[in-house]
């Protein structure tokens, strides 16, 4: 149990293009989701928490304009990097907060997304 | 106050040895403090995981072990396997609080 999904695993685009993924749990309910950036041989950094219904709080540093979360539904949550450079080119992971169930506090990972900007 | 200082940066350790990373923190509120693992390309996967209430916790090759006075938890891993090579990340959150706050990692190396 306890899997999350993203979409797609890599992308490759235009400077100046925008790219949406998509971070889905599959086998449980996430009121909670969380997109990170790792950049290579670092940790994991937190953009922002998404919570399902309302609006995305984001990090100190964070352009929200420039990437945008969207949590319609308690599986599904969405990162749009608007107007990419390259400089945006990183990995990009998800991880889902499980709803009243497992170990409270738990959060599962999705497979993370390969964003090469040209 | 919120970081969570993990050490060493890189270890190499021979197939069926033990291998030892710490992790130090300083915000006493921390009550969860889970490891992850991650292999090149692919997101950190749950490993294993303790509360403050235990001193040890141990599944299958793997135990953390947990010293509450002296703000420091680490993560040991017995007969290690060249599978074991990857990243690991320890990590310290306040339930309810929803953030984890990351070690700065360790690439593990077992040589066969």
């Amino acid at each position: 149990g306890a899997v999350v999904s993203q979409h797609p695993s890599r992308v490759i685009c235009k400077s100046g293009t925008s790219v949406k993924i998509e971070c889905r749990s599959l086998d449980f309910q996430a009121t909670t989701m969380f997109w990170y950036r790792q950049f290579p041989k670092k940790s994991l950094m937190l953009m922002a928490t998404s919570n399902e219904g309302s609006k995305a709080t984001y990090e100190q540093g964070v352009e929200k304009d420039k990437f945008l979360i969207n949590h319609a539904s308690l599986t599904l949550s969405t990162l749009t990097v608007t107007s990419a450079h390259p400089e945006d080119s990183s990995f990009y992971i998800c991880s889902a907060r499980e709803l009243n169930g497992g170990i409270a506090d738990t959060q599962y990972f999705g497979p993370g997304t390969r964003l090469t900007v040209l | 106050q919120q970081q969570v200082k993990q050490s060493p940066q890189s270890l190499i350790v021979q197939k069926g040895g033990i291998s030892i990373i710490n992790c130090a923190y300083e915000n006493t509120a921390f009550d969860y403090f889970p490891w992850y693992q991650q292999f090149p390309g692919k997101g950190p996967a749950l490993l294993i995981a303790i509360r403050p209430d235990v001193s040890e916790k141990k599944e299958g090759r793997f135990t953390i072990s947990f010293n509450k006075s002296a703000k420091q938890f680490s993560l040991h891993i017995m007969d290690s396997q060249p599978g074991d090579s990857a990243t690991y990340f320890c990590a310290a959150t306040i339930q309810g609080a929803q953030k984890l706050v990351f070690g700065q990692g360790t690439r593990l190396t077992i040589n066969p």
